[in-house]
């Protein structure tokens, strides 16, 4: 069974402090793993997909990174409109997609 | 623009009535998915769609049902037997297995209150 584990839960940062959002996960033939943004009360935005170990994506602040076992979503100065749900996801050999918990991240001016 | 639109946002209901939670989308998506999200928890699969006229069960859809009459449209019903409704939906979409395009669109929610 697929697993994706999201660390930490929730993370207080102020302005301009950098640091990174973890996800761990066991899947069945990584058929791509996936980061969303969601704001409070909305359906989740499409971030970065990653589908090989060493791949790495970048937007804006944002960089996503992924390894065999877990992807980082490394966050550069970060500012009070980077406050979100980030959700990380992976789809499986079957074509079937596994959500984590998500990261609750607060950046306070 | 297009997209997913979810109605209602909001809804109420009493215990022992069913809900129709509406789902439509003009991306010309082949799949369809409906999620329930609880507080700190992952999206949890209910039911999907990859063709109009069928439809396959997720993780959890004890309590729920679909029907995908058309290509644009996918409405849950959250019936009585569902012991604990009151969640976040979210409806999302994709072009298709086929296609190999492996992003999903969501729409923006329906919450889901059980008085």
């Amino acid at each position: 069974e697929d697993q994706v584990t999201q660390s930490p839960e929730a993370l207080r940062l102020q302005e301009g402090e950098s640091s990174s959002l973890n996800c761990s996960y066991t899947v069945s033939g990584l058929r791509g793993l996936f980061w969303y943004r969601q704001d409070p009360g909305k359906g989740p935005e499409f971030l970065f997909t990653l589908y090989s170990a060493g791949e790495e994506k970048e937007k804006e602040r944002l960089k996503a990174t992924l390894t065999k076992k877990e992807s980082f979503l490394h966050i550069t100065a970060p500012k009070p409109e980077d406050s979100a749900t980030y959700l990380c996801a992976v789809r499986d050999a079957g074509n079937m997609l596994t959500f984590g918990g998500g990261t609750r991240l607060m950046v306070k001016p | 623009d297009g997209g997913i639109t979810q109605s209602p946002k909001y809804l109420f209901r009493k215990e022992g009535q069913n809900v129709t939670l509406s789902c439509e989308q003009n991306l010309n998506h082949d799949a369809m998915y409906w999620y329930r999200q609880d507080p700190g928890q992952g999206l949890r699969l209910i039911y999907y769609s990859q063709i109009v006229n069928d439809f396959q069960k997720g993780d959890i859809a004890e309590g729920y049902s679909v029907s995908r009459e058309k290509k644009e449209s996918f409405p849950l019903t959250v019936t009585s037997a569902q012991k604990n409704p009151t969640a976040f939906y979210l409806c999302a979409s994709r072009p298709g297995v086929r296609t190999g395009a492996n992003v999903l669109t969501f729409g923006a929610g329906s919450r889901l209150t059980v008085l």
